[in-house]
């Protein structure tokens, strides 16, 4: 398995609070990607990264914010969680380009 | 308009019973497409990458084929621990974004 954890796997939390995600990989891949996936909508990407401090969005990226200080670690930051953010979030790398990505085990988020 | 479909979105088969899968894509300039595996509870597993009209992958009882406007995911004699989703994502070229499709849950009977 590629090296790549997620934390927390299982969050509950209440409309309006900040909610942070964190990624964490031990592969030194350059690309690391969120995604959510929802019944009906399947995989979609949040924000991905091409670099340390490189970021930009995905297609459903209102509501959230990336940080990429290091190279192993990408944060998914819920400003003020909102129940339409309840879903699974996926992290996934990928080496020198973004072609054979590799996933997480996720994170399961219930905003209430 | 969706740029990439899977059909159909649900398959069971009983144990040994071929059968294909297809992922359709409307993109121009397709960079890759690529398969994954996705069990209950965890992350997709990538499968294959096919980058050219024609080329074609196999591991185990998978095979998957590209041609100009789709791809197939073949599996032959199918075993209950085939049951998965299945999950096609294309790659344009100039992009760095990997478009899924909403996948085809699979169910093999013994």
């Amino acid at each position: 398995d590629a090296g790549i954890t997620q934390s927390p796997r299982h969050k509950v939390t209440e409309t309006g609070t900040p909610v942070t995600l964190r990624c964490h990989q031990t592969e030194n891949h350059r690309y690391m990607y969120w995604y959510r996936q929802d019944p009906g909508h399947g995989l979609r990407l949040i924000h991905y990264s091409y670099g340390v401090k490189d970021t930009d969005k995905g297609e459903v990226s209102d509501g959230y914010s990336v940080s990429r200080s290091k190279t192993e670690d990408f944060l998914l930051t819920l400003e003020s969680a909102t129940s339409s953010q309840t879903s699974v979030y996926f992290c996934a790398i990928s080496g020198n380009s973004p072609e054979q990505q590799f996933f997480g085990p996720g994170t399961r988020l219930t905003v209430l | 308009e969706d740029q990439v479909t899977q059909s159909p979105e649900a398959l069971r088969l009983q144990e040994g019973e071929s059968s294909s899968l297809n992922c359709s894509y409307t993109v121009s300039g397709l960079r890759g497409l690529f398969w994954y595996r996705q069990d209950p509870g965890k992350g997709p597993e990538f499968l294959f990458t096919l980058y050219s009209a024609g080329e074609e992958k196999e591991k185990e009882r998978l095979k998957a084929t590209l041609t100009k406007k789709e791809s197939f995911l073949h599996i032959t004699a199918p075993k209950p621990e085939d049951s998965a989703t299945y999950l096609c994502a294309v790659l344009q070229d100039g992009s760095e974004k990997l478009v899924f499709g909403k996948g085809t849950k699979l169910t093999v009977n013994p």
